[in-house]
């Protein structure tokens, strides 16, 4: 499953398949970004970060791809579980040392068994 | 060993009460900030706070008063509560690095104004 455009504010996906999660982002000057995942009642956590210098940062099940150059971040959810149901946001650090992170208006993800 | 803590988690109250909101952190950040959560998930940022020093000040009522008495604490004082102010608030921390300023949040405090 994959939510195209600026924002989907919804992505449904079947279990076992990937996600793949959109952000664009306002701030060309933007040097850090980093992916939250927000389940239910909780906090959001920290997912996987990458820096302006990358395009692309793997993690555990994760991948984030940067695109500098139509400022776009997506996040890549491999084998999609239960657990993987939450909203997730995307945040910007204008620049790596800037205290303001700035967050999307977040992607519901919801996992069909 | 939470990280970052904050009470009370739910909190329902009259309009035109004042209450408070704790927050403390075991992190050793230099760093702390209070988010307020819409609900349409929007998180905006509210206050931060470094080593006990006010950096960012958002659009917010002045009704709204964070207070930092050290680095590990920063509260959330809220006078004269009104409907509009019901949301989720989110204590965070971080310790800002040439690297990226990675936050760290707390659970959320539900807040409903009646």
């Amino acid at each position: 499953g994959e939510s195209v455009g600026l924002h989907l504010p919804t992505l449904s996906v079947q279990e076992g398949d990937n996600s793949i999660i959109n952000c664009a982002y306002s701030n060309s000057a933007s040097d850090y970004f980093i992916w939250y995942k927000q389940e239910s009642g909780k906090g959001p956590q920290f997912i996987i970060d990458i820096r302006s210098n990358m395009d692309k940062r793997q993690g555990q099940r994760v991948t984030v791809l940067l695109n500098k150059t139509v400022k776009h971040l997506s996040l890549q959810i491999a084998a999609t579980q239960p657990g993987d149901s939450a909203v997730y946001f995307c945040a910007e650090n204008e620049s790596a040392g800037d205290y303001k992170l700035s967050f999307g208006a977040g992607t519901t993800v919801t996992v069909r068994a | 060993d939470t990280a970052v803590s904050q009470t009370p988690k739910y909190l329902v109250t009259q309009m035109g009460n004042d209450k408070s909101i704790k927050c403390e952190q075991n992190l050793g950040h230099d760093t702390m900030y209070w988010y307020k959560q819409d609900s349409k998930k929007f998180l905006k940022i509210m206050f931060s706070y470094n080593n006990k020093e006010l950096i960012i000040n958002e659009t917010v009522p002045n009704r709204f008063s964070p207070k930092s008495p050290d680095k590990a604490h920063l509260n959330l004082h809220i006078n004269s509560l009104e409907l509009g102010d019901s949301a989720v608030y989110f204590c965070a921390s971080s310790q800002v690095r040439s690297s990226g300023n990675t936050i760290y949040f707390g659970e959320g405090s539900w807040l409903t104004v009646v």
